[in-house]
């Protein structure tokens, strides 16, 4: 049973539009939800993080957007360049549990078009 | 070198042999993950170290077999693979376990079992 589903698998943006990046989770025990980025021949890497206290969260071009009632949150990168072109992957996790697990999506490849 | 450094980075094994895997990490970090990564699947937590002690171990088969020989050294030792058991795997650090210690990762290994 996948904990966290992402969408769409693949998405192709053209330079300078916004990328939107969608997750759902069922357990309602998450209260840690990252993105990562992770470029071809690298490991993934820390991109935003929010916790269900706050529905927005703004880093730079990037925005996670969070809803807990519907379970489900978004990683929106405005402006979005080449140089973005990545696959991006949401997680979830459980504090409560004292769990060191991160419960990962699929990933979404993103390709940026000059 | 700096961070999460991971040797080989690529890796060829007939379904008999026995290799390992090294991870080193050079943050000062107490703990350190293994993950496998396949096509179109979710990254999967395999095993955690916190203070050199295994303290997650997600049913994992026991062809793969992990050692914590200090804070700074991980490794995955690996014998009579699968060929389902080629993937990307990565190693992964963290000041402190659990929810919000950002977790810093390697390249990853990219094992192919023949």
């Amino acid at each position: 049973q996948q904990q966290v589903k992402q969408s769409p698998q693949s998405l192709i943006v053209q330079k300078g539009g916004i990328s939107i990046i969608n997750c759902a989770y069922e357990n309602t025990a998450f209260d840690y939800f990252p993105w990562y980025q992770q470029f071809p021949g690298k490991g993934p890497a820390l991109l935003i993080a929010i916790r269900p206290d706050v529905s927005e969260k703004k880093e730079g071009r990037f925005t996670i957007s969070f809803n807990k009632s519907a379970k489900q949150f978004s990683l929106h990168i405005m402006d979005s360049q080449p140089g973005d072109s990545a696959t991006y992957f949401c997680a979830a996790s459980n504090s409560g549990a004292g769990s060191y697990q991160l419960t990962f999506g699929k990933g979404t490849k993103l390709s940026v078009i000059p | 070198e700096t961070g999460v450094t991971q040797t080989p980075r690529h890796l060829v094994m007939g379904m008999t042999n026995k290799k390992s895997l090294k991870c080193e990490q050079h943050l000062g970090h107490n703990a350190m993950y293994w993950y496998k990564q396949s096509a179109k699947k979710p990254l999967e937590l395999m095993f955690v170290y916190s203070l050199e002690e295994r303290v997650e171990n997600n049913s994992v088969p026991s062809r793969f077999s992990p050692e914590c020989p200090n804070s700074s050294h991980l490794f995955l030792h690996l014998h009579t693979l699968q060929p389902e058991d080629s993937a990307l795997y990565l190693c992964a650090s963290s000041q402190g376990g659990g929810v919000g210690y950002e977790q810093y990762f390697g390249p990853g290994t990219r094992l192919t079992v023949t």
